[in-house]
């Protein structure tokens, strides 16, 4: 159970196009989910917080209106980058948690890597 | 002071040796621990959650709390070349709070 799948795994797209990331979670409902970034060897960083049918929160630093993020179903959350820069490639990675199951942790995604050319 | 800070690492370590990974915090009303489990280019794995101080065992993974001290530790017995990887610790406050992640490489 608790599994959370990503699409696509590796895009290439070319600078100032945008590309979508969908995070669906397969046999739970995820209330919350969360965007984070990854740069090699580096932690992970959140991104924003989204629940379903409500607006993300985005953590500061974050452009919200370069990274799109939509909940609008409790097994579906997408990220949009818009006008994909260079500076914009690396691993982004949801994870999704169910508060109505009464427990906290999140489950991952496998990850996006993205590359702008 | 960060919230939660781990030892990046990295730790190598003979194949069949215990690995202790460690973690500590600053926040006392933390009550919620995880430690995630990943491999290169994928996201992080659920290995072990406990809620509040104690030990957790699940197979070869203990994960153990320490409340008083704020230390939290995961210990693999008997560890193999396929516990190489990144392990991070997770707790729960307000918020989710992630340690950088240590570096394992178990050595055939």
């Amino acid at each position: 159970g608790a599994v959370v799948s990503q699409h696509p795994s590796w895009v290439i797209c070319k600078s100032g196009t945008s590309v979508k990331i969908e995070c669906r979670s397969l046999d739970f409902q995820a209330t919350t989910m969360f965007w984070y970034r990854q740069f090699p060897k580096q932690s992970l960083m959140l991104m924003a917080t989204s629940n379903e049918g409500s607006k993300a929160t985005y953590e500061q630093g974050v452009e919200k209106d370069k990274f799109l993020i939509n909940h609008a179903s409790l097994t579906l959350s997408t990220l949009t980058v818009t006008s994909a820069h260079p500076e914009d490639s690396s691993f982004y990675i949801c994870s999704a948690r169910d508060l109505t199951s009464g427990r906290y942790e999140q489950y991952f995604g496998p990850g996006t890597r993205l590359t702008v050319t | 002071q960060k919230e939660v800070e781990q030892d990046p690492g990295p730790l190598s370590v003979p194949e069949g040796a215990i690995v202790s990974l460690n973690c500590t915090y600053s926040n006392s009303a933390f009550q919620y621990f995880m430690w995630y489990r990943q491999y290169s280019r994928k996201g992080p794995e659920l290995l072990m959650y406990t809620y509040s101080s104690g030990n957790k065992e699940d197979g070869r993974f203990t994960a153990q709390v320490d409340k008083s001290s704020k230390y939290i530790s995961l210990f693999i017995r008997d560890s193999q070349p396929s516990d190489s990887a990144t392990y991070l610790c997770a707790m729960m406050g307000n918020q989710f709070y992630f340690g950088t992640g240590t570096s394992l490489t178990v050595i055939p």
